[in-house]
């Protein structure tokens, strides 16, 4: 079974520093991978997604992440930080194609300090 | 286009109480699936329905069950309403099955349900 790890639950950066996001997977092939946003009391944003090709991959509000199938990881960074970024994050996996059900890490918060 | 409306935005039930969730999906997309987000967990996989029928289920007892309309809209009911149903119920919609399936889910600001 599908299986998504994220062992940071709550991390705190300075906003202006670099921010990475850890995220390892458990699957026998190559899964669809995603990093998902929450802020409080709303649903879930995609922020980027890797299906294949190009292991870095750019999403929205300047975020990236790379995939590293020899270490199962799809780890999320931005090199600043900014306030706004105060939330939490959700990496995701799903099998490439075909049933469609999402397994979602338990979450990583991320606070900002001035 | 529009994208994903939930409602009621919050409710308050009592125990052995039966509920009902509505999602409207965004337009275009013809798959809704729903999750279960216990406070500081991420979401669980409920089921998902993909042309009004059920297109996979995850580890929830019978008394969760859905629908989806012709309008491609949905309805998550619950029944015999338990302390441990309290959570965030989101619901997200998606375009396809199959190879045309990303996986790319697009979410609702979910329905927060308390029971007591």
């Amino acid at each position: 079974a599908q299986s998504v790890t994220q062992p940071d639950i709550h991390i705190t950066v300075s906003e202006g520093a670099s921010l990475e996001l850890r995220c390892n997977y458990s699957y026998g092939a190559t899964p669809y991978l995603f990093w998902y946003v929450q802020s409080p009391g709303q649903g879930l944003q995609l922020l980027l997604k890797y299906f294949s090709g190009d292991t870095l991959v750019q999403g929205i509000k300047g975020f990236e992440a790379e995939f590293k199938r020899s270490q199962s990881s799809f780890n999320l960074r931005k090199p600043s930080v900014h306030w706004s970024d105060a939330a939490e994050y959700f990496c995701a996996v799903t099998p490439s194609g075909g049933y469609q059900k999402v397994t979602f890490g338990t979450g990583t918060k991320l606070q900002v300090i001035p | 286009e529009t994208g994903v409306t939930q409602s009621p935005t919050h409710l308050i039930k009592t125990r052995g109480q039966q509920v009902t969730l509505r999602c409207s999906s965004q337009s275009g997309h013809n798959t809704v699936s729903w999750y279960q987000q216990a406070l500081g967990q991420g979401p669980q996989f409920i089921f998902q329905y993909y042309r009004e029928e059920e297109n996979g289920r995850g580890n929830f007892p019978p008394r969760f069950s859905g629908l989806q309309f012709p309008n491609y809209s949905s309805e998550l009911n619950v029944n015999a309403l338990e302390l441990d149903d309290s959570a965030l119920y989101l619901c997200a919609s998606s375009l396809g099955r199959g190879l045309r399936n990303t996986g790319e889910l697009f979410f609702g600001e979910g329905s927060r349900l308390t029971v007591l």
